[in-house]
């Protein structure tokens, strides 16, 4: 069974700094791209960031550009979102998600406050 | 980047109603379009992506189509399990964008 499980998310103050992790099971996790989706409170979805099944290439959506940083252990089957200099704008669900987006993570919730 | 606008934001309809979505995008996105369900505090759900190709376990009452920046998803014959938000997805460039969601809702 496929399955993303994501961790790390809390309260955090501005400015402050979160890792989010995602354990990946069931699938040949290091022959997937992987993505950052988020979810404000009550709003829609955001693409964040996404990176090659090597880690060799990496995309960011502008608003997270210099604050935000993906990598993945292969290895552990693991995705991760290093967040910092974090603002309130940033607040939201945070999911994992793989693939042609056939596959997601159920979340976790970031809060800046 | 470009920008997705999906109308209408929102709409009422009833159980077996044909239903359509529209997409509109910016710029020229060949057919590289996906389109997600979403139940409220759920993840979203792949549907259809390549404009027009069903997902595994999707129900054929789902369709999309379009070309270039127009496209649409339509649900023929609406069920009870279709009340959601739906959200079409470019994967043309980067950054990959979303529409701002529609939601379909029981009349």
């Amino acid at each position: 069974e496929v399955q993303l499980v994501e961790s790390g998310g809390g309260l955090v103050q501005p400015g402050g700094s979160l890792r989010l992790s995602c354990a990946a099971s069931g699938f040949d996790f290091n022959t997937y791209w992987m993505s950052w989706v988020r979810q404000a409170p009550g709003k829609g979805l955001e693409w964040v960031a996404h990176i090659k099944p090597d880690g060799s290439q990496r995309y960011y959506v502008d608003s997270v550009k210099g604050r935000f940083t993906i990598s993945r252990d292969n290895a552990k089957n693991s995705l991760f979102l290093e967040m910092n200099s974090l603002r309130a704008e940033d607040t939201a669900v945070y999911y994992c998600a793989g693939g042609i987006g056939d596959r997601w993570g159920l979340g976790t919730l970031v809060t800046v406050s | 980047a470009i920008r997705m606008t999906q109308s209408p934001s929102s709409f009422s309809a009833s159980i077996g109603d044909r239903v359509t979505i529209s997409c509109r995008a910016s710029q020229g996105i060949s057919t590289y379009l996906a389109w997600y369900q979403q139940k409220p505090g759920k993840a979203p759900n792949l549907m259809i992506y390549s404009v027009s190709i069903l997902q595994s376990g999707v129900p054929s009452r789902f369709s999309g189509s379009g070309s270039g920046t127009d496209f649409t998803l339509t649900i023929s014959g609406l069920q009870s399990e279709d009340f959601a938000t739906y959200y079409c997805q470019q994967y043309y460039s980067y950054p990959r964008t979303f529409g701002q969601g529609t939601k379909v809702e029981i009349k």
